[in-house]
């Protein structure tokens, strides 16, 4: 079984530019979550889909951040202006319904100068 | 609310010596308790999970066991290898999986 991808897999770009990443979850998988992980921290949730709805994204700063799963498939997550602490490994999971485990992918590093 | 506290690190042992990272939980409900473990340079992998009081989660060489009494997930292995070297999450789910609550990590380093 295929895992979790996503792309690109290190992006650097400077303040204000903008930039989007891509994930693909396990197939069949309904539940997708998008996680920020600052060095040092645990992951913290920004968003979750099920299927193709936001379940949640209390946490999303959404003056700058945004996300869509338009076929309940694959998500992209984007920030427009990219600020110098959103650098992050930006973390995509997904999770199929019938369990509580979350699979994750191997993350984004993106480095904000 | 729902939260998850692990003990702090960087943690650095030598071969072959046994491991504890203690973990704590506060929680709304019954939450299934869940230990990740992130090799450097990867996403997280879960190592293990337990869904109710007292049942042990285990893998690898890797134990825990869901303590509700004392609300605690506390991670340990009796002989540490090397290739153990990584960062280790305690998490938490509560409403069916579908709420995650990842503590801070604890970095371990085994020497030879």
């Amino acid at each position: 079984e295929a895992g979790v991808a996503q792309s690109p897999r290190y992006k650097i770009i400077e303040k204000r530019q903008s930039v989007a990443f891509w994930c693909n979850p396990i197939s069949g998988h309904a539940t997708l979550y998008w996680y920020q992980q600052i060095l040092g921290q645990g992951p913290k949730l920004l968003i979750q889909f099920q299927n193709n709805g936001v379940v949640d994204d209390s946490q999303l700063p959404k003056d700058r951040f945004s996300a869509e799963r338009l076929k309940g498939v694959d998500s992209t997550l984007k920030i427009q202006p990219a600020k110098l602490e959103d650098s992050a490994v930006y973390l995509c999971a997904s999770k199929p319904g019938s369990t509580d485990t979350q699979y994750f992918g191997p993350g984004t590093r993106l480095t904000v100068l | 609310g729902n939260s998850v506290t692990q003990m702090e690190g960087p943690v650095t042992l030598s071969e072959e010596a046994f491991l504890t990272i203690n973990c704590t939980y506060t929680a709304t409900g019954y939450p299934s308790l869940f230990w990740y473990v992130q090799y450097p340079g990867e996403g997280l992998q879960l190592l293990l999970k337990a869904t109710k009081a007292d049942d042990k989660g285990s893998n690898k060489g890797f134990e825990a066991t869901y303590r509700k009494e004392t609300t605690s997930f506390h991670l340990e292995k009796g002989s540490v290898q090397v290739s153990d070297s990584a960062v280790y999450f305690c998490a938490l789910s509560v409403n069916t999986g579908n709420q995650f609550y990842f503590g801070t990590g604890t970095s371990l380093t085994v020497i030879p």
